[in-house]
């Protein structure tokens, strides 16, 4: 069964702190990984990650992939108090259906002024 | 044990018909939100619930319906006028709008 474990489960900084958010999976004919900032009703898109390495960035929010160790990081530099949000990552993996997407239990991330 | 289940895991459609995905938790949670998604994009807000008998469309509500008779249940209805139904549907539950959502295992429609 697939499976992705985030951690930790809640982060509280000042304004300013650098934090990294991390994501870990075991799954089965691996496609991708997303991470998603979820403030309101729907998470909203961050990063779609496919290949080992590389980084992408989006202002001061980057994230990289491990596919040899199974794992992603999200980084936040020089955090403001709008960072504050429930961070989720979820691995895409086909099959014969096609794409299904496991979503790990997200990370509560809490930025003090 | 408590969590967010979705049945079935494969659904077929044939054209024109209309199907009806479940959705069930234990978890006591208020909210409940059925999403889209297309290979490669982010999330797609179809329905959301935030309390019984109560819910509102999301971004992409025209083709599907939704109920909300029991606060454990929220099925989502892919009616025939979904003109490209073929994604993979999740569910989600809360138990407030601002707290994390637990995601079911998701549902994979295919139109045959």
């Amino acid at each position: 069964e697939d499976k992705v474990v985030q951690s930790p489960l809640s982060l509280v900084v000042h304004e300013g702190d650098t934090v990294t958010l991390n994501c870990s999976y075991e799954v089965t004919n691996f496609r991708s990984l997303l991470w998603y900032k979820q403030e309101k009703k729907a998470p909203t898109f961050l990063f779609m990650l496919t290949s080992s390495g590389i980084e992408k960035k989006s202002g001061r929010l980057s994230s990289i992939l491990d596919k040899k160790e199974l794992f992603s990081i999200l980084n936040i530099t020089a955090t403001q108090t709008g960072d504050s949000a429930i961070y989720l990552c979820a691995v895409e993996a086909r099959n014969n259906a096609g794409n299904m997407l496991t979503f790990g239990g997200g990370t509560r991330l809490m930025v003090k002024p | 044990d408590g969590g967010i289940t979705q049945s079935p895991k494969y659904l077929f459609r044939k054209e024109g018909q209309n199907v009806t995905l479940s959705c069930e938790q234990n978890l006591n949670h208020d909210a409940m939100y059925w999403y889209r998604q297309d290979p490669g994009q982010g999330l797609r807000l179809i329905y959301y619930s935030q309390i019984v008998n109560d819910f509102q469309k999301g971004d992409i509500a025209e083709g599907y319906s939704v109920s909300r008779e029991k606060k454990e249940s929220f099925p989502l209805t892919v009616t025939s006028a979904q003109k490209n139904p073929t994604a993979f549907y999740l569910c989600a539950s809360s138990s407030t709008e601002r707290e994390t959502q637990y995601f079911g295992p998701g549902t994979r429609l295919l139109v045959l």
